[in-house]
């Protein structure tokens, strides 16, 4: 176990609609990252929280959109759902910004229909 | 662009046999790099983490390697496991922020499948 958990593990969505998922970082952690692996890929950055700033941002479309809490706990937004969004949706929390370890949470596995 | 490739991309074995899986980068400022192993919709879990001055890691049964000149890096494996089915990420780090890219390089991974 890694401290780090994500709700909800599996979500079915319309086309067209929107979906928040959860990440809670582990305990003394201040920085989550958010990535979007499809299948037989490795992770693609999304973006990243620090202290409840963006800290960063992949090449992914304004509809995907995130907030960091004052318990350092984030949320991704995607809106307008598309088929293409369907994936294995990681967080990774840590303290700091550079080169400090990395743990990943259980993923939620998106599926758009 | 900062990238980082691994090889063979699936791999099957055997059992009780050993195997070694490959990893070359071109990622600077290079940090440390760092072997997960990810089960099938699962999201990864930490073998080793390395640092520039450090050429081998042990983790159980096993073992990366890191040669920074070359910039490649191996994961070997011994006695492997049918729990060792799975797919092995190399991550490599950036020492500062790495723009769109994050500052984690993920390979694509090398799916590995242990047959009894």
């Amino acid at each position: 176990e890694t401290g780090v958990t994500q709700s909800p593990t599996h979500l079915i969505k319309t086309r067209g609609q929107q979906v928040t998922l959860r990440c809670s970082s582990q305990s003394g952690h201040n920085t989550v990252s958010w990535y979007q692996q499809a299948l037989g890929q490795g992770p693609q950055f999304i973006f990243q929280y620090y202290r409840e700033e963006e800290n960063g941002r992949g090449n992914f479309p304004p509809r995907f959109s995130g907030l960091q809490f004052p318990n350092y706990s984030s949320e991704l937004n995607v809106n307008a759902l598309e088929l293409d969004d369907s994936a294995l949706y990681l967080c990774a929390s840590s303290h700091g910004i550079s080169n400090t370890e990395a743990f990943f949470g259980q993923g939620t596995r998106l599926t758009v229909v | 662009k900062n990238q980082v490739e691994q090889s063979p991309q699936s791999l099957i074995i055997l059992e009780g046999k050993n195997c070694t899986l490959q990893c070359n980068y071109t990622v600077s400022p290079f940090s440390n790099l760092r072997w997960y192993k990810q089960d099938t919709g699962r999201g990864p879990v930490s073998l080793t983490i390395m640092t520039f001055s450090e050429n081998t890691k042990s983790n159980g049964r096993y073992t990366a390697t890191l040669d920074a000149d070359t910039k490649q890096s191996s994961l070997h494996i011994t006695a492997s496991q049918l729990s060792d089915s799975a797919s092995y990420i190399c991550v490599v780090s950036l020492e500062n922020y790495g723009g769109s890219q994050g500052n984690l390089i993920f390979g694509k991974g090398t799916k590995l499948s242990v047959k009894p």
